[in-house]
């Protein structure tokens, strides 16, 4: 199975971390994409992992655990900007197309 | 701005119609991908082009087909149409090494929102 979990929605405050994880079944795996998402617009990139650790990029890291099919995405001095979905896809074999969890909806709160 | 290009941005038809979605993909880009999302679900990979050549296929129904051309933009076809194939399609591109992520990160498209009435 290629079966993605990812919490449904999540609440943070302005200024404040958050961590959004995300478990995916490891057969096949290729790689760990995360995206944005704002209502009723296009998905954005925003991190890529195919090796096991952390990657920083400003205010989002990514980690990823191969062997525990196991990734999150942290969002650090979160922004009201930052309230969107945030979607955990992996890719799948060699055609390196995109299986998709349900998405993450994340409320930042004043 | 991914630069994909995807047209048109808003389609409303009856059911039983037909219709046909057009996607330009990022310069460079060899690989063309379909997604379907709908209210209910997540983002759903339809199909996948690349150099003119039909890739890797999902859990695209028989009444859906797709084609790329040798100018590499992609068309989706959508026919006996449903009430329940109203959503956002979107289209997304990946090949080439400009940008952030690799030459297997995708970028989408702003999407086009069919609504069948």
């Amino acid at each position: 199975g290629q079966n993605i979990d990812q919490p449904t929605e999540m609440t943070a405050t302005e200024g404040a971390i958050v961590q959004i994880n995300c478990t995916y079944q490891t057969s096949g795996f290729n790689g760990l994409f995360w995206y944005q998402q704002h209502a009723g617009e296009a998905p954005t990139f925003l991190s890529y992992n195919v090796l096991d650790g952390l990657e920083e990029k400003g205010r989002f890291s990514s980690f990823l655990s191969r062997s525990k099919g196991y990734s999150y995405l942290l969002l650090k001095e979160l922004q009201m900007k930052d309230s969107a979905s945030y979607l955990c896809a992996r890719t799948v074999d060699s055609s390196y197309k995109l299986i998709f969890g349900s998405g993450t909806r994340l409320l930042v709160r004043p | 701005d991914s630069g994909v290009t995807q047209t048109p941005k808003h389609l409303i038809t009856a059911t039983g119609q037909r219709v046909t979605l057009r996607c330009s993909p990022r310069s460079g880009d060899l690989s063309v991908y379909w997604y379907q999302q709908s209210l209910d679900q997540g983002l759903q990979f339809l199909i996948q082009y690349y150099n003119g050549e039909e890739r890797a296929k999902g859990n695209i129904l028989e009444r859906f087909s797709a084609q790329q051309f040798p100018d590499l933009h992609s068309e989706l076809n959508l026919s006996s149409l449903e009430l329940g194939d109203s959503a956002l399609y979107f289209c997304a591109s990946s090949g080439s090494s400009r940008g952030p992520g690799t030459q297997e990160t995708q970028y989408f498209g702003p999407g086009t929102r069919l609504l069948v009435l």
